[in-house]
């Protein structure tokens, strides 16, 4: 059984360019957080998605960031016109239900923004 | 919204004992996890806690108060491979949200 799995691992784009992070949940899971962590800093919480609906997404910039979770297929974060500030490492989550259960942690992607 | 509170570092000697405090405030509370991270990698679960009292799990213990808003992590024993980050997080209205985490170097 495979866990939660995000690539790619490490992602490189110059300013201005798009950047599409994937996160495929464990089997079974249909619950994905994505949260945002800076060097030396906690882990910033950016939204919460059920398949095909956003339920939270109150951390995440309303400008050049977006994410999904469609019926077939990972979840994607987008992220438009990068810059330098957006250079972290982003990490997935998944849970088979609303609270009450652990959620497992991909191992992120680390994106650098020259 | 959510506030999550946590020292920023902790240090103990290998051997020891280390209380980790995390003070929250939510609404919808439905439960609060406690996570270890090391540096680079991802968070691994260590415990759960729904109801007030104590959880304990070998050398990981884990307390909380709902009425307090307050939860601790003690770790006993403490080994050299458990210098890392540890993060308290709380769901609240089904948001998971974690604190800065605390800094835990032991030496020996």
């Amino acid at each position: 059984n495979a866990g939660v799995m995000q690539n790619p691992r490490h992602l490189v784009r110059r300013r201005g360019q798009e950047a599409r992070l994937r996160c495929s949940p464990m089997k079974g899971h249909s619950h994905v957080y994505w949260y945002r962590q800076l060097p030396e800093e906690g882990l910033k919480f950016m939204v919460y998605l059920q398949k095909e609906n956003i339920i939270d997404e109150s951390g995440m910039p309303k400008e050049r960031f977006s994410a999904e979770f469609p019926k077939e297929g990972p979840s994607i974060l987008r992220i438009q016109q990068v810059v330098r500030g957006d250079s972290a490492a982003y990490f997935c989550a998944s849970s088979s239900r609303d609270g009450n259960t652990e959620a497992f942690f991909g191992q992120g992607t680390r994106l650098t923004v020259v | 919204g959510q506030n999550i509170d946590q020292p920023t570092e902790m240090t103990a000697t290998e051997g020891a004992i280390v209380q980790i405090n995390c003070t929250y405030q939510t609404s919808g509370f439905n439960g609060l996890f406690w996570y270890q991270q090391h540096a680079g990698e991802a968070p691994t679960f260590l415990s759960y806690n729904v109801l007030d009292g104590l959880e304990e799990k070998g050398r990981f213990s884990s307390f909380l108060s709902r009425s307090k808003g307050y939860s601790y992590l003690l770790l006993k024993e403490l080994q050299m491979k458990d210098s890392a980050s540890y993060l308290c997080a709380v769901i609240g209205d089904y948001k998971l949200s974690f604190g800065a985490g605390t800094t835990v170097t032991v030496r020996a």
